[in-house]
């Protein structure tokens, strides 16, 4: 099955810095990488995601990158802010979304 | 509107018993899945139904855990004489269709002891 790495598990960032998270995946089939942030006590919450067939997708302060070639995607956000802290998790999938978790990063925005 | 709905939010049972956990989809979507979630990991596939039928149930550890869609609605997952490896968050999550993106509930704490 579908293997996804991610790192760093732990990244503590400035406010108003940029912060970038890197996922890497095995299974060549995968086809959709969704991103989700996680607060203490809620479930995963959708904030971006791509399919194979993109190579960048940009929502306000939230981007993604794909490197098909390479396997991996990463999470880019800039101007972070402390409501940005949380557990950010990567995900990969070949459909019908039986989605590969990576292992988490928690982001901390130090004000 | 309304988003998943898990229920209880907690459970604490004893080893060797039997355990419900409810969830109700947002209203309209057609596929429901459970995922199992340990502290420190990311959320781990068990099952999902499109409907009432289980489309692919390879993530259920086994066959003490087992989940119904009788109405194509409410889900229950079910686990019998459950194990203290079985803690863990149980979270579910629906979608208009297989393609389209999955919306998480809050999940159930599960605590065996």
């Amino acid at each position: 099955g579908e293997n996804v790495e991610q790192h760093p598990s732990t990244l503590s960032v400035q406010e108003g810095d940029s912060a970038v998270i890197k996922c890497t995946y095995s299974d060549s089939a995968s086809n959709y990488f969704p991103w989700y942030k996680q607060e203490l006590g809620k479930g995963p919450q959708l904030i971006i995601d791509i399919r194979s067939n993109v190579g960048e997708k940009k929502d306000q302060r939230i981007a993604v990158t794909l490197n098909k070639t390479a396997k991996h995607f990463s999470l880019h956000i800039t101007e972070t802010q402390p409501e940005d802290s949380a557990v950010y998790f990567c995900a990969a999938t070949t459909g019908a979304n039986n989605l590969f978790f990576g292992t988490g990063t928690r982001l901390t925005v130090i004000p | 509107g309304a988003g998943v709905s898990q229920t209880p939010s907690n459970k604490v049972t004893e080893k060797g018993k039997y355990v419900e956990l409810r969830c109700d989809p947002i209203s309209g979507h057609t596929a429901l899945y459970w995922y199992r979630q340990s502290l420190g990991q990311g959320p781990e596939f068990l099952i999902y139904f499109q409907g009432t039928g289980a489309a692919d149930d390879s993530g259920l550890p086994n066959d003490r855990f087992f989940a119904v869609r009788p109405e194509g609605s409410v889900s229950t997952l079910k686990i019998q004489r459950t194990e203290r490896g079985d803690s863990a968050v149980y979270l579910c999550a629906s979608s208009w269709t297989t393609d389209s993106p999955l919306h998480f509930g809050n999940g159930t704490r599960l605590t065996v002891t």
